[in-house]
């Protein structure tokens, strides 16, 4: 079966690091992706793994590990903006999976 | 600039109506698709399309058709609209996957009532 497990919600103070989490377990795996999503907005790309390892890009960074079936999102130096729901997504073959997203709640 | 549109940010219809949700870009992408999204649900796949006249079921197919005559338009019907298809519907659409970074660009969405 298609698993892909994240945390419901979390909150974070403005300034501070957060980690994200995403577990997944998918008959096939060719790249996992990360999205944010503002309330009533459509998901925009934040980043793409395909190989074990961390990727950095600004602010935002994603690590993967294909033997454990997880990755995790790092946001460093939070901003109230940064508040949103991310979504872990799995790419199987042709498919694209989403997780159920994680609401980030930024507390000034 | 990338560009994902969609015909209708909003619509309300009636229970048994046929519904047309359009879905239009303007990367040249071959792949498309088209989710619901729902509370504690999160993104389904309900179908998608390699190229033109293709199709393939996602994970809820039920209750929906799609076309797909031209390469840029790819078209959401839903034949009698029920109140279990009140949703928010995004469409995407992406690259041919033999590019390693293929990313999906999303829609603004179309909030659907069904009354």
């Amino acid at each position: 079966g298609q698993n892909i497990d994240q945390p419901t919600e979390m909150t974070a103070t403005e300034g501070a690091i957060v980690q994200i989490n995403c577990t997944y377990q998918t008959s096939g795996f060719n790249g996992l992706f990360w999205y944010q999503q503002h309330a009533g907005e459509a998901p925009t790309f934040l980043s793409y793994n395909v190989l074990d390892g961390l990727e950095e890009k600004g602010r935002f960074s994603s690590f993967l590990s294909r033997s454990k079936g997880y990755s995790y999102l790092l946001l460093k130096e939070l901003q109230m903006k940064d508040s949103a729901s991310y979504l872990c997504a799995v790419r199987d073959g042709d498919k694209i999976i989403f997780g159920k997203g994680t609401r980030l709640h930024i507390l000034p | 600039d990338v560009k994902v549109t969609q015909s209708s940010r909003y619509l309300v219809k009636r229970t048994g109506e046929k519904v047309f949700l359009e879905c239009v870009q303007d990367m040249d992408h071959e792949n498309m698709f088209w989710y619901r999204q729902d509370p504690g649900l999160g993104l389904r796949l309900i179908y998608f399309s390699y190229d033109v006249k293709m199709k393939e079921k996602g994970d809820i197919p039920e209750g929906y058709s799609v076309s797909r005559e031209k390469k840029e338009r790819f078209s959401l019907i839903l034949e009698s609209a029920s109140t279990n298809q009140t949703s928010m519907y995004l469409c995407a659409s992406r690259a041919s996957f033999s590019r390693r970074r293929d990313t999906q660009y999303f829609g603004p969405g179309t909030r659907l009532t069904v009354l």
